[in-house]
């Protein structure tokens, strides 16, 4: 199986500050890498697709890189809305797998 | 607007069996693979079955396999998950996602196994 580290597990931040959370696959995962943001209560929102495609009306604030088996979630300028729990997904190859999990905080 | 609602889900005893639903709107549920997911408490997620389109394919986690079933009816944009021989580390939040690439969820459905 493909073992996803995310990183870090926590993560305090200000609006207006730029973040980054990491993924990192156990073996090259072919940019099959997407980003989701949760909230209590809520389903799991996909933010971006395929490493690096926006999903439809998420806004520009967040972006994805990355190739091979090293993955990055970038979000510009944190806006309220934006403190949740972020988590990746490898769908290259079953069973597929997932990150642990981000908690954004507000500091 | 895309919708998935699960239901079915409750409090089991081990060893016995339930089955999930979850209903589709929005989009043409026909022509889009399924996944079944779930998130234990505490715990991270894990993807557990994915049927495709037409249900030509169904693959399963070594953790489900011969216990749950994936299955759909496209006539009621409905999707399964049978559940039989349900243990304790089955409890969890079960969540249905749209599409190969997980485009949408639904809010969940929790199930809980204990005597």
């Amino acid at each position: 199986d493909i073992q996803m580290t995310q990183s870090p597990s926590f993560l305090s931040a200000s609006v207006g500050d730029r973040v980054t959370i990491n993924c990192k696959a156990s073996q090259n995962i072919n940019k099959y890498l997407n980003w989701y943001q949760q909230k209590l209560g809520e389903a799991p929102k996909r933010l971006i697709y395929n490493t690096n495609n926006l999903q439809t009306g998420i806004p520009s604030r967040f972006s994805g890189s990355g190739s091979g088996t090293d993955y990055t979630l970038t979000i510009s300028s944190l806006q309220p809305e934006d403190f949740a729990t972020y988590f990746c997904l490898q769908h290259n190859s079953f069973p597929y797998t997932f990150g642990a999990g981000t908690k954004l905080e507000l500091k | 607007e895309v919708q998935l609602v699960e239901s079915g889900g409750g409090l089991v005893k081990p060893g016995s069996s339930l089955k999930l639903s979850c209903v589709a709107s929005g989009f043409t549920f026909s022509s889009y693979g399924m996944h079944w997911i779930r998130q234990a408490p505490k715990k991270g997620l894990e993807w557990i079955a994915l049927i495709y389109y037409d249900s030509s394919n169904k693959y399963y986690a070594d953790s489900v396999k011969g216990r749950f079933t994936i299955s759909r009816d496209n006539s009621k944009n409905t999707l399964y998950l049978e559940m039989n021989s349900l243990r304790s580390e089955d409890t969890a939040m079960y969540y249905c996602a749209i599409g190969y690439g997980f485009d949408y969820w639904g809010q969940g459905v929790m199930v809980t196994v204990s005597s």
